[in-house]
This record gives C-alpha cells, structure tokens and sequence, in this order.
C-alpha cells in the first residue's frame, strides 16, 4: 500500500536550535500534506495544510514563523521547527491523501521532538 | 477549529467483553467520520469510515453514525488485550482536513 515515510523518528536538539522534519510519500505524489502536532496524552492537533508549488496554510494560533512548511515537490514537504524551545517538545505527524474515498489518508510514523 | 469531543478514559474492559467507544462532533459541516487507533508512541492507524447513518460493520468492529444527533461511536466485539490502546475519532472536514478528538484509552483486561 501507499507510505509516507517520515524522518526523523526521533531528535533531540538544545533550545534555540532549528530542526527539520521530512514527509516523503513513496509511490504516490501528494499535491497535499497535512502536519499534525500531539502534546502526551492530547490529540492529535492539525498544524498545518501544505500544499506543492505553493504556501502553506496554517491553522488558527499556530505561528507560521516558527514552523517553516515547504512544499517544493510532489513527494517532499518538510517542517522546520526553529529556534526551538523546550515547550515546542511534541510528536509531530505528517499525513497525506492517497487517492480517492475515505480509506485514501495515510500518515507517516512521526516525529518525537525533544529540546533541552 | 471545529470540536470532536471523546470520553478520555480510560474505559476498562474484560477479555471477549463489548468495548463501546463514544464521540460526538459539534459541526453539521462533517460528512464523514473516522476511527484511528494508537498505540503510545506511534501513529494512528486507520480502523474504520462512516458517513451515512446507521450501522457498519467490519470483523469485530462496529461504527455507528447519528448525524441527527451528531454522535458517531466504535464498538468492539470480542475484545482481547491487543485492542488496548488510544482510540480517536476524526471528522473530515472541507474534505481533506482531520479534527480529532481528545481519544480515549482503552484497556483490555485478560
């Protein structure tokens, strides 16, 4: 079946630091991608929707500066979270649609993302 | 942001037992309706889709959909202690973005 591979699995990195995180859809090209962040114990939050060729758009109260969506091909959209601090330590999930009907969201294996 | 709503648990249930699983959603925009499960650490893995009313069942499980009421629910037949984990419920909005529930954690007892 259709993957996104996401990478890194995990990071640590110092506070005011930045970090970039790969989405690749293997198989298939995804025109759409979605960045979800999850706090322990939360849900999944939508970030962002990122879009090929074009910029991203971000949800309410999530701030685009920080976290640098690009989108540059059909198989590629990375999220840059920068000058990082330790409250930005999140799992982060990239998803993207596959193709057509409900069964075509797959998401990647996420991101955990530790700053000290 | 539009609002799925879960019980968080955690729900506690004997092996072989009916685990029932509840989420409402407070937005008639939502046509179709999702349940993920997750394991901790990992990421959701689709289980089932609803988006007409009424029944759909998949091996042991069970999605129900009321839009009238807005109230979608998962109900797990047989459970085993491998069903153990985080269930959440989405909503697809706009047709191509989730919002998901607060999820709520399940434990199967042997």
């Amino acid at each position: 079946g259709a993957v996104v591979s996401q990478h890194p699995s995990r990071v640590i990195c110092k506070s005011g630091t930045s970090v970039k995180i790969e989405c690749r859809s293997l198989d298939f090209q995804a025109t759409t991608m979605f960045w979800y962040r999850q706090f322990p114990k939360k849900s999944l939050m939508l970030m962002a929707t990122s879009n090929e060729g074009s910029k991203a758009t971000y949800e309410q109260g999530v701030e685009k500066d920080k976290f640098l969506i690009n989108h540059a091909s059909l198989t590629l959209s990375t999220l840059t979270v920068t000058s990082a601090h330790p409250e930005d330590s999140s799992f982060y999930i990239c998803s993207a649609r596959v193709g057509g009907g409900d069964y075509g969201y797959t998401f990647g294996s996420g991101t955990r993302l530790t700053v000290v | 942001q539009k609002e799925v709503e879960q019980n968080s648990g955690p729900l506690s249930v004997p092996e072989g037992a009916i685990a029932s699983l509840n989420c409402t959603y407070s937005d008639r925009v939502s046509q179709s309706f999702f349940w993920y499960r997750q394991y901790s650490g990992k990421s959701p893995e689709l289980i089932m889709s609803i988006y007409s009313n009424g029944d759909k069942e998949d091996g042991r499980f069970t999605a129900q959909l009321n839009k009238a009421s807005q109230y979608v629910s998962l109900l797990i037949r047989d459970s085993q202690p491998s069903d153990s984990a985080t269930y959440l419920c989405a909503a697809l909005y706009n047709f191509n973005k989730f919002y998901f529930g607060s999820g709520t954690k399940l434990n199967v007892k042997p």
